[in-house]
């Protein structure tokens, strides 16, 4: 099946920072969607992409579409202490009526 | 509240025991969706329906699984003779048709025990 690798695994990071992460596959995506996830939540949307190349903001947050439709990554501005979670790239597959496929997730930590 | 409701949250049953899960969609979307997701990975897909149909079912653990959405609302997602490697969180979530289609939105999930 479609495997997504995300890096890094996790990652700690001083308030403030900024954080980048990503996401690759061996085949190509039609859509990139990337959820955070809090403990003992469900994955909650953050930003979906269509367009290769794209590059969509939301808030503090910026994700593209890599050009080859292979990857994806997304930006975090600013880190604050609340956007310490799991981070999931997913992607839909061309081949049709393919679920949402995801990644193992970068954890994210943010030191005060 | 408008979004995915999951119950229960959380369930702890003992090996060979059934369980039962039910998922309430975001009303106006049509398609229904149950992932799986254990600790250190991404939610793994195991069944999706389109109003009352299952439309994939190949993806489910083992013939102990099934699924049903009987009038295209609410889902039911039962595990029969529980074994311990069941133990993961349950997730439901829906869409709406066509080009929003892979916009999941997930309810919290069912945290599943088999001890």
């Amino acid at each position: 099946g479609q495997q997504l690798n995300q890096s890094p695994q996790s990652m700690f990071i001083q308030e403030g920072e900024d954080v980048s992460m990503n996401c690759t596959s061996s085949s190509i995506f039609n859509t990139w969607l990337w959820y955070k996830q809090d403990p003992g939540e469900g994955p909650v949307l953050l930003i979906a992409l269509y367009k290769a190349g794209e590059l969509t903001s939301n808030g503090r947050l910026t994700a593209q579409f890599g050009i080859t439709r292979k990857d994806s990554f997304l930006n975090i501005s600013a880190s604050i202490p609340s956007d310490v979670g799991i981070y999931f790239c997913a992607g839909t597959h061309p081949s049709g009526n393919t679920p949402l496929v995801f990644g193992k997730g970068t954890r994210l930590s943010v030191i005060a | 509240d408008t979004g995915v409701s999951q119950n229960p949250r959380h369930k702890i049953t003992k090996r060979g025991q059934n369980v039962t899960f039910r998922c309430d969609p975001i009303s106006e979307h049509n398609r229904l969706y149950w992932y799986r997701q254990t600790l250190g990975q991404g939610p793994e897909f195991l069944t999706y329906f389109q109003n009352e149909a299952q439309l994939e079912k190949s993806r489910l653990l083992s013939d102990r699984f099934s699924a049903e959405r009987p009038k295209g609302s609410f889902s039911t997602l039962e595990i029969q003779r529980t074994e311990q490697g069941d133990s993961a969180m349950y997730l439901c979530a829906s869409s709406l048709p066509g080009g929003g289609s892979e916009k999941l939105f997930f309810g919290s999930g069912t945290q599943l025990s088999v001890l």
